[in-house]
């Protein structure tokens, strides 16, 4: 297997453009989570999935933040609109039911100008 | 939650040099992994140890759950070692929780 897949590797984008982070889990996965990565704050949780369904979304900052999963191999984490405090890096991770290892991507450096 | 401690929170050596990382839980966990993130931002697994003692290489770990913490060890230390090393734990609630990172810079 790949790993954890993340797309784009980078992106730059102006306020107010919408942002859409994508996601593919290791294969056989059940767990797929996504991290947020500032020197504030450090590595937060924004939301995991079980099975494609949303747990916990408590970290999701706020409405302009949405997350999907449409099936077990993609997610995607949108913005929407996007503002200078979302520059970020943005990683996912997934993990399997059982298991105690998270695998992460090699996540997205979003910046937003 | 349980709350997570790591020490030192930034570490300077020499090549070559050795050194050992600690990770705090303010609870016991039953599990614990220990990631290296380095310099690019790649978050690179290292171990899963929820107790005991594991080698890879120059670097091994050990867990002592019962007195609620863990230890990595670096050994003869590289420039390539450099970057951030997190000790992570997965709560109950399944999410994976980062302690707040050691900072190691290796210096040729």
């Amino acid at each position: 297997d790949a790993g954890v897949i993340q797309s784009p590797r980078h992106e730059v984008t102006e306020m107010g453009q919408e942002v859409t982070l994508r996601c593919k889990p290791i294969s056989g996965h059940d767990y797929l989570f996504w991290y947020r990565q500032t020197m504030m704050r450090g590595l937060e949780l924004l939301i995991y999935f079980n099975n494609n369904v949303p747990i916990d979304d408590s970290g999701m900052p706020e409405d302009r933040f949405s997350a999907k999963m449409p099936n077990a191999s993609f997610s995607t984490l949108k913005i929407q609109p996007s503002e200078p405090r979302d520059s970020a890096v943005y990683f996912c991770a997934s993990s399997m039911t059982g298991q105690t290892e998270a695998f992460f991507g090699q996540g997205t450096r979003l910046t937003v100008v | 939650g349980i709350q997570v401690e790591q020490s030192p929170p930034d570490l300077i050596l020499q090549e070559g040099a050795n050194s050992t990382l600690r990770c705090n839980f303010s609870d016991s966990v039953n599990n614990l992994q220990w990631f290296h993130q380095n310099p690019w931002g790649q978050l690179i697994n290292l171990f899963y140890i929820p107790s005991g003692t594991k080698q890879n290489g120059r670097l091994s770990a050990t867990t002592v759950a019962t007195e609620r913490y863990s230890l990595l060890y670096i050994s003869s230390s590289q420039t390539t070692d450099s970057g951030v090393y997190f000790c992570v734990y997965r709560s109950y609630g399944q999410n994976f929780v980062f302690g707040p990172g050691t900072r190691l810079s290796v210096l040729p």
